[in-house]
């Protein structure tokens, strides 16, 4: 079966970076996009971005653009969010989703705390 | 970037009952929504794409209807474990954002 499996939570400094990763299984890799969501603590979901596995093209949101970096490794089958500059209100639990007709599988998610 | 606006923010039932959430996007999105259920804690779930099929396993008491700016989710008849967060996606243009979220809780 599909799955998604997401790196551990995470204490970051402002102004430190983090990256996140999301490591698939059961399906071929590249036929597919992953997209990056984000919620923070009580608030609703959050588009950031998408990275096609199979070329690497991306597309992110416009507010992250410039501070946001995603990639991916077809070696191991795993995709990777890496978000800069860290803020507090950067603060969220961090997904990552199979596009497929709609975010088909999702990862566990990833909580990301930024805290002095 | 088109603007998905989700009513009511709140919505109190009974188990057993209809629930009839909306989804209103700023311009025309086809038929390219989507529907997600969230629970405390879990990862959303799609129930519905491409505004009217159900998901792999999403029970039939879910459907989806509209086409356009206006899009409907029911549940036919809410079950114990339906009472949750549900989020409209538009995927017809990029950024491909999210609506507020209707939050079904026990009346």
């Amino acid at each position: 079966q599909v799955q998604l499996v997401q790196s551990g939570a995470e204490v970051k400094k402002p102004g430190a970076s983090v990256k996140v990763s999301c490591k698939a299984s059961g399906y071929t890799f590249t036929s597919y996009g992953i997209s990056w969501v984000r919620q923070a603590p009580g608030q609703g979901l959050e588009w950031m971005g998408w990275i096609s596995a199979y070329n690497g093209n991306t597309n992110y949101a416009q507010k992250l653009q410039g501070r946001v970096t995603m990639t991916t490794d077809t070696s191991t089958s795993t995709a990777y969010m890496e978000l800069r500059s860290l803020r507090s209100d950067d603060t969220a639990v961090y997904y990552c989703a199979r596009d497929l007709r709609g975010y088909q599988d999702w990862g566990q998610g990833t909580l990301v705390t930024v805290s002095s | 970037e088109i603007v998905l606006t989700q009513s009511p923010a709140t919505l109190s039932l009974s188990p057993g009952e209809r629930a009839t959430l909306s989804c209103r996007a700023s311009q025309s999105v086809s038929s390219y929504l989507a529907w997600y259920q969230q629970k405390p804690g879990q990862a959303p779930r799609l129930l519905i794409y491409d505004a009217s099929n159900r998901a792999t396993g999403i029970p039939a008491r879910f459907s989806g209807s509209g086409s356009g700016t206006d899009f409907t989710l029911t549940i036919s008849s809410l079950e114990p474990e339906d009472f949750a967060v549900y989020y409209c996606q538009q995927r017809s243009n990029w950024p491909p954002a999210f609506g507020p979220g209707t939050k079904v809780d026990i009346k």
